[in-house]
C-alpha cells in the first residue's frame, strides 16, 4: 500500500513570493506517477502539475516547478510569485502506473496555502 | 467540456434515512471514480469504474453504500440508513482509459447528517 505525507498543515505566503509545498510517499512500486492538485475554497479540485517517475527532469507548468527526488522519495511543489488566486488546499497524490491499484490516487492529508496582500 | 457534474452540491438528511447522489463525467472519459473527503483530510478512494463495470469498491465501502454506472455513462452513489460517521464530501472523478490520464474532479456532494 502506499502512503502519503503532506507535513506542513498550513503555510503563508506574501503575494509575489515563492513557497515551497513538501510531500513524501512511500511505496514498493518502481513506476508512478505523482499529482499536485489545488482546491480552492469550496470549488473543485482541479490538476495543478504531474511527474512521471522514471522522468529524471522535474516537470513545470508555468510558475509551478516540483522537485522529484525518487531516492529520497520526496516531491515538493515550488510556486514562484504567488499570487492572491493560488490561495487554496494544495494536495499530493500518488498513482500507480501498474498493476491492479493504476487507477486509483493515494492523497495527502493536504497544506492551506495563504498568499497575502 | 462542461467538466463532471454532481448532484446536488449538498444535501442534509436525518440519520437513517437513504440519500443518492449523482455523477455525469466528462462525455469521453470511459473511467469514473467516487472518493470521500472528510474534514481536514485529503479525499479516500471509494470505487471505481470502467465503463459499466464496477472494478473494485474500497473497504471504506460498507454494505450501506452501493454505487452503479448504467450504460457507463453517469453514475449513482447510494448511501443506505446514513449514520453521523458518513458526514463527508463525496467527489467524482473520470479520465480517460489510459493510464496516464490525469483524473478530473467534479465539485462533490456535501453530505450533512444531523
Amino acid at each position: 500500500a502506499q502512503t502519503v505525507t503532506q507535513s506542513q498543515p498550513e503555510m503563508s505566503v506574501q503575494e509575489a513570493e515563492t513557497v515551497t509545498l513538501s510531500c513524501t510517499y512511500d511505496t514498493s512500486e518502481s513506476n508512478y506517477y505523482l499529482f499536485w492538485y489545488k482546491q480552492p475554497p469550496s470549488r473543485q479540485m482541479i490538476l495543478v502539475i504531474r511527474q512521471e517517475a522514471y522522468k529524471q527532469q522535474n516537470a513545470t507548468e508555468n510558475r509551478f516547478s516540483v522537485n522529484f527526488q525518487k531516492a529520497a522519495k520526496s516531491f515538493s511543489l515550488k510556486i514562484s510569485d504567488s499570487q492572491l488566486g493560488d490561495t487554496a488546499m494544495y494536495f499530493c497524490a500518488f498513482r500507480a502506473l501498474n498493476g491492479g491499484s493504476n487507477y486509483k490516487l493515494t492523497f495527502g492529508k493536504g497544506t492551506l496555502l495563504t498568499v497575502n496582500p | 467540456d462542461t467538466g463532471v457534474s454532481q448532484n446536488p452540491r449538498h444535501k442534509i438528511t436525518k440519520r437513517g434515512q437513504n440519500v443518492t447522489f449523482r455523477c455525469d463525467p466528462i462525455s469521453e472519459h470511459n473511467r469514473l471514480y467516487w472518493y470521500r473527503q472528510t474534514l481536514g483530510q485529503g479525499p479516500e478512494f471509494l470505487t471505481y469504474f470502467q465503463n459499466e463495470a464496477q472494478l473494485e469498491k474500497s473497504r471504506l465501502l460498507s454494505d450501506r453504500f452501493s454505487a452503479e454506472r448504467p450504460k457507463g455513462s453517469f453514475s449513482t452513489l447510494e448511501i443506505q440508513r446514513t449514520e453521523q460517521g458518513d458526514s463527508a464530501m463525496y467527489l467524482c472523478a473520470s479520465s480517460l482509459g489510459s493510464g496516464n490520464q490525469p483524473q478530473h474532479f467534479g465539485d462533490g456532494t456535501r453530505l450533512s447528517i444531523l
